[in-house]
């Protein structure tokens, strides 16, 4: 079983609707969790970062962390064209730091205008 | 302007001809490291860097090698390409790689390098 598993998609929905992007992961040792978002031909960029269990919200987007069931959450309401990218889950041990960073595969989204 | 800065971007080679694809990065970063993504295998880290001078395998090292003589830069080699080789390349950094504080573990890519070998 890999470490952490995403759906690659495509996942395709129409302008406006609501988005749910899913990561489970298997390492209890996760303490952090992050999403990177990755337009065609770019560098991944942070767009969430969780430490810890519950929900962030930042804007349209809102972060979920259910540690009980080692299983992370996106959402994106009022989705917009300009929201279709792949999305990558990455996660880490306690501390915070980029050593030990673990991403899934990435899920690409496409949202049709 | 923060950046971490790939070259080059496009490259097309032959079989056996080393090559090496640089890294750099203005914001005094402790930690770079480099992956390659490809369809189906997600982004793969090859080798990181946790200061200068101190450098680590990842989980795909073989056929590569890596150097960090200074902090800002940490240049990707590659000795003998093979086309197995052939993949989307990208340098990352961050402020530390143990975690001072929060979002101390964000990574900056940079735009990514395409690599083909024939």
């Amino acid at each position: 079983q890999k470490e952490v598993e995403q759906d690659p998609g495509p996942l395709s929905v129409p302008e406006g609707a609501i988005v749910s992007l899913n990561c489970t992961y298997s390492n209890s040792a996760f303490q952090y969790f992050m999403w990177y978002r990755q337009y065609s031909r770019k560098g991944p960029e942070l767009l969430m970062y969780t430490y810890s269990s519950g929900n962030k919200e930042d804007g349209r987007f809102t972060a979920q962390v259910d540690k009980s069931s080692k299983y992370i959450s996106l959402f994106i309401r009022d989705s917009q064209p300009s929201d279709s990218a792949t999305y990558l889950c990455a996660m880490g041990p306690k501390g915070g730091g980029a050593d030990g960073l673990t991403f899934g595969k990435g899920t690409h989204l496409i949202i049709q205008p | 302007e923060a950046q971490v800065t790939q070259n080059p971007r496009y490259l097309i080679t032959v079989t056996g001809k080393k090559l090496t694809v640089t890294c750099s990065q203005n914001m005094n970063h402790e930690y770079m490291s480099w992956y390659r993504q490809d369809p189906g295998l997600g982004l793969r880290q090859i080798y990181y860097s946790m200061n200068v001078e101190v450098t680590d395998k990842g989980d795909v090292p073989e056929g590569y090698k890596v150097s960090r003589k200074e902090k800002r830069n940490f240049p990707l080699i590659l000795e003998s390409p093979s086309p197995n080789q052939t993949s989307l390349y990208f340098c990352a950094s961050s402020l530390s790689p143990h975690g001072v504080g929060p979002r101390t573990g964000e990574l900056f890519f940079g735009e990514g390098s395409r690599l083909t070998v024939l």
